[in-house]
């Protein structure tokens, strides 16, 4: 399909492990969003890639947390040495910004459990 | 930086009654959106708002965006029971700034 997409849509794992997440976003977007959301919360804004420019990562929570974005498409959200604190969903969201139209496609998430 | 709050973060209606939400930023605005998640789903896009005093609706809807462009409100009137999840709004700095959502409010309809 033209969304975005998300994997794997669940992850469990153990405390101390790390995890890779994944985001395909839609094609030509060129904002890429990540939030956290535990249950029952808010979107808890991680990093923001737009184009060629350096990534604001000024949500991310530690330095557990890290993301790339390949060739302004892909993106991988890295969790290492996970804490039980990070269990929650990642969204994804992509937008086509620059003209005004800020508006984010989300993807489904990834729901990670980390026991 | 800025920061975009909601009130209320939970509201009970009862099946017909009218809702609204409320959205305050700490800096002027470029736009607002507004996002309706439904519970177990993920945020869905329902409205840009780009001029000061703009209002606009969709059906049951209406979404209004401040005159000094630092406030929004989505009002439901006659609510359903489908109406029910969390409503975020989020602002845009414009150009390539990044977009910051709000605090959410979530809706609970009883039938």
């Amino acid at each position: 399909g033209a969304g975005v997409s998300q994997s794997p849509s669940n992850k469990v794992t153990e405390k101390g492990k790390d995890v890779e997440l994944r985001c395909d976003p839609i094609s030509g977007h060129t904002a890429l969003y990540w939030y956290r959301q535990s249950l029952g919360q808010g979107l808890e804004f991680l990093i923001y890639f737009q184009g060629n420019s350096a990534p604001d990562k000024s949500g991310l929570p530690s330095d557990r947390f890290s993301a790339e974005r390949t060739g302004g498409s892909v993106s991988t959200l890295t969790i290492q040495r996970t804490q039980q604190e990070d269990s929650a969903v990642y969204l994804c969201a992509s937008s086509f910004s620059g003209d005004d139209t800020d508006t984010q496609y989300f993807g489904p998430g990834t729901r990670l459990t980390v026991l | 930086g800025q920061q975009v709050m909601q009130i209320p973060q939970y509201q009970h209606v009862q099946e017909g009654e009218d809702f609204t939400t409320y959205c305050n930023s700490s800096t002027t605005l470029s736009n607002i959106q507004w996002y309706k998640q439904r519970p177990g789903g993920h945020p869905v896009f329902l409205i840009q708002l780009v001029k000061s005093g703009e209002v606009k609706k969709q059906k049951r809807l209406t979404f209004q965006f401040g005159e000094a462009k630092k406030n929004s409100s989505l009002h439901i009137t006659a609510t359903q029971t489908t109406d029910v999840g969390t409503y975020f709004c989020a602002g845009g700095a414009g150009g390539y700034q990044k977009v910051t959502f709000g605090t959410g409010t979530k809706l609970q309809v009883i039938p």
